[in-house]
């Protein structure tokens, strides 16, 4: 059984630029979450993703956007970026909503930073 | 809202040293309790949970009971390793409609030889 993979797992952008990461949710996981990590901080939650429709969103304006395929597979855009999205970028896969006791299961991360 | 409170760190104890990470929450509702491990590098891992009021979860030697009483839920091993050094995060999910997690700070761990 294959775990969460993301893409890629470093990047370097400049302000204003705009970033897309990947993420491969295990087999069966039918939910894809994102969360960002800033340096020495808990994961903040940015949105979630259940059947291809966004299902819940953190505190995180617009500029933050997703999609999920059919392959359940998800991707976090972020446009106009800011030297505060430097942080590492976690996306966590689940197997449904009816259950809260679902374990969320975390991908590697990806480290992004803006100069 | 929901809200983790974790000791700050970090810690640094060693080898074969009991350890405690202090966490309560504020959440409404009858939320779920989790501890994760961040290893260096590396993503989360779940380390155990607890779904209801005295539950106690473990894994690898690591217990924590949920205390509804006193809205915490506190990391214990009774003999570390130096391979449980890491952060440690405490967390929440009081499901609603996307069961998203809040996550504390984190605690970093270092224990030494």
């Amino acid at each position: 059984e294959t775990g969460v993979t993301q893409s890629p797992t470093h990047l370097i952008k400049t302000r204003g630029q705009q970033v897309t990461l990947r993420c491969s949710s295990q087999s069966g996981h039918n939910t894809v979450s994102w969360y960002q990590q800033a340096l020495g901080q808990g994961p903040q939650f940015i949105f979630q993703y259940y059947r291809e429709e966004e299902n819940g969103r953190g505190n995180f304006p617009p500029r933050f956007s997703g999609l999920q395929f059919p392959n359940y597979s998800s991707e976090l855009n972020v446009n106009a970026l800011e030297l505060d999205d430097s942080a590492l970028y976690l996306c966590a896969s689940s197997s449904g909503l009816a259950d809260r006791y679902n374990e969320q299961f975390f991908g590697p991360g990806t480290r992004l930073t803006v100069l | 809202g929901n809200s983790v409170t974790q000791m700050e760190g970090p810690v640094t104890l060693s080898e074969e040293a009991f350890l405690t990470i202090n966490c309560t929450y504020t959440a409404t509702g009858y939320p779920s309790l989790f501890w994760y491990v961040q290893y260096p590098g590396e993503g989360l891992q779940l380390l155990l949970k607890a779904t209801k009021a005295d539950d106690k979860g473990s894994n690898k030697g690591f217990e924590a009971t949920y205390r509804k009483e006193t809205t915490s839920f506190h990391l214990e091993k009774g003999s570390v390793q130096v391979s449980d050094s890491a952060v440690y995060f405490c967390a929440l999910n009081s499901g609603g409609s996307n069961y998203k997690l809040t996550f504390g700070k984190g605690t970093l761990l270092t224990v030494n030889p």
